[in-house]
């Protein structure tokens, strides 16, 4: 079965670190993947995605980037943390019953 | 952008209750899919409907959609404590991206 993977659960990070969030799916090839953020009490804002290895899509211009180095893994990184980075990040991926999309548990990122 | 809105924004109701909560859209579709969210996780794909379907049931959830008006409901039947969650609509078009409305937080008081 299909299984996605996302780390760390929670993190509290000062201004000006960087950032590696790690994404991992099992159970599948060549997944369509996604990253969203979520702000407190707001909907998914979708972030970047990607259709194969190497290639990334991204939605709207941020401090954050997004890379593909394997199949079934897809990272989010940024170079030097804002505060306004802060929020619940999740990754997808595209499949399952009905083309409906798999949610990893998310991390939930601080930025002090 | 977000495509879609969800109304209303909060819901309380009563265990064994129903609830119904609305979505609409702006641009054509190939489907519409409900997500839930219990606090603080991930969310957790509900149901799906496509563009050329007008309902569809899943165990105590059904699903309408309404092309003409680009909106969609949400029945929860008989509701359940463990349904206190957010509740997501989410639409694709061509492309395949998910865009989700902010989503309509229901309470099942006991």
């Amino acid at each position: 079965s299909q299984t996605i993977h996302q780390w760390p659960a929670t993190l509290v990070q000062p201004v000006g670190s960087p950032l590696s969030l790690e994404c991992t799916v099992e159970g599948t090839s060549n997944p369509n993947l996604y990253w969203y953020r979520q702000a407190a009490g707001r909907g998914l804002q979708l972030l970047f995605y990607s259709v194969g290895i190497g290639q990334i899509s991204s939605e709207v211009p941020q401090n954050l980037s997004a890379s593909r180095p394997q199949d079934r893994q897809f990272i989010l990184s940024s170079k030097k943390l804002l505060l306004s980075d802060s929020g619940f990040y999740l990754c997808a991926w595209r499949g399952g019953a009905g083309d409906g999309y798999t949610f990893g548990s998310g991390t939930r990122l601080t930025v002090v | 952008s977000q495509q879609g809105e969800e109304d209303p924004q909060a819901l309380s109701i009563q265990e064994g209750e129903n609830a119904t909560m609305n979505c609409s859209y702006k641009t054509s579709i190939n489907n519409l899919q409900w997500y839930r969210q219990n606090s603080g996780r991930g969310l957790v794909h509900l149901i799906l409907i496509r563009s050329n379907e007008r309902e569809k049931h899943s165990g105590r959830l059904r699903v309408t959609l309404d092309t003409s008006k680009k909106s969609s409901s949400l029945l929860i039947t008989a509701s359940r404590a463990a349904d206190t969650a957010s509740y997501f609509c989410a639409t694709t078009s061509n492309d395949y991206k998910l865009s989700f409305g902010a989503g309509t937080t229901v309470t099942v008081r006991a």
